[in-house]
């Protein structure tokens, strides 16, 4: 039974690249949330979402960056124009349904960003 | 002003030592309190889930929550080099979310 699968564990970009950062939930999590973390500090919420739905973008920055939930495929969060103040680990965790008796939230290894 | 506080640390303490790790928060609202474990270079890891104030035990960690002075500690027993890691508090005002807000993070070293 995997769990919260990220990848790449590590990515590299120059100034002004994109970065697609991807996240597959646990088998049956229909719930997805992204998180960043950066160095020396907790983790800060991003953006929430369902299949085909964005539910909570409140963390999300508004320019360059964006995420998704398609109905087939992992979810992506996507930097464009990365600049170095992006470099950081970005967390994704994922959640059953509501209805679901068990609904804490499991979180993978992260992928960590380097800008260069 | 944070909505969740944390010191950073660094703690150290000898194996064997009880190990406290404390929160407060600003926002009422919060009713659900997480305690999660993040080793370096990994991702969070849930040790400990409450509702509300209270306790609860779980072999050598203990939570409590102090809805009333918006504090909120873990308790490790008997600490093991195994538990040097960073632990975060995180809590939210619903259940059944994994939109969270966490404190900074306390790092702790447990030494043999």
């Amino acid at each position: 039974n995997a769990g919260v699968m990220q990848n790449p564990r590590h990515l590299v970009r120059r100034r002004g690249q994109e970065a697609r950062l991807r996240c597959s939930p646990m088998k049956g999590h229909s719930h997805v949330y992204w998180y960043r973390q950066l160095p020396e500090e907790g983790l800060k919420f991003m953006v929430y979402l369902q299949k085909e739905n964005i539910i909570d973008e409140s963390g999300m920055p508004k320019e360059r960056f964006s995420a998704e939930f398609p109905k087939e495929g992992p979810s992506i969060l996507r930097i464009q124009q990365v600049v170095r103040g992006d470099s950081a680990a970005y967390f994704c965790a994922s959640s059953p349904p509501r209805q679901s008796m068990n609904t804490e939230a499991f979180f993978g290894q992260g992928t960590r960003l380097t800008v260069v | 002003q944070k909505e969740v506080e944390q010191d950073p640390g660094p703690l150290s303490v000898p194996e064997g030592a009880i190990v406290s790790l404390n929160c407060t928060y600003s926002n009422s609202a919060f009713q659900y309190f997480m305690w999660y474990r993040q080793y370096s270079r990994k991702g969070p890891e849930l040790l400990m889930y409450t509702y509300s104030s209270g306790n609860k035990e779980d072999g050598r960690f203990t939570a409590q929550v102090d809805k009333s002075s918006k504090y909120i500690s873990l308790f490790i027993r008997d600490s093991q080099p195994s538990d040097s890691a960073t632990y975060l508090c995180a809590m939210s005002a619903r259940s059944n979310t994994g939109k969270l807000i966490f404190g900074q993070g306390t790092t702790l070293q447990v030494k043999p």
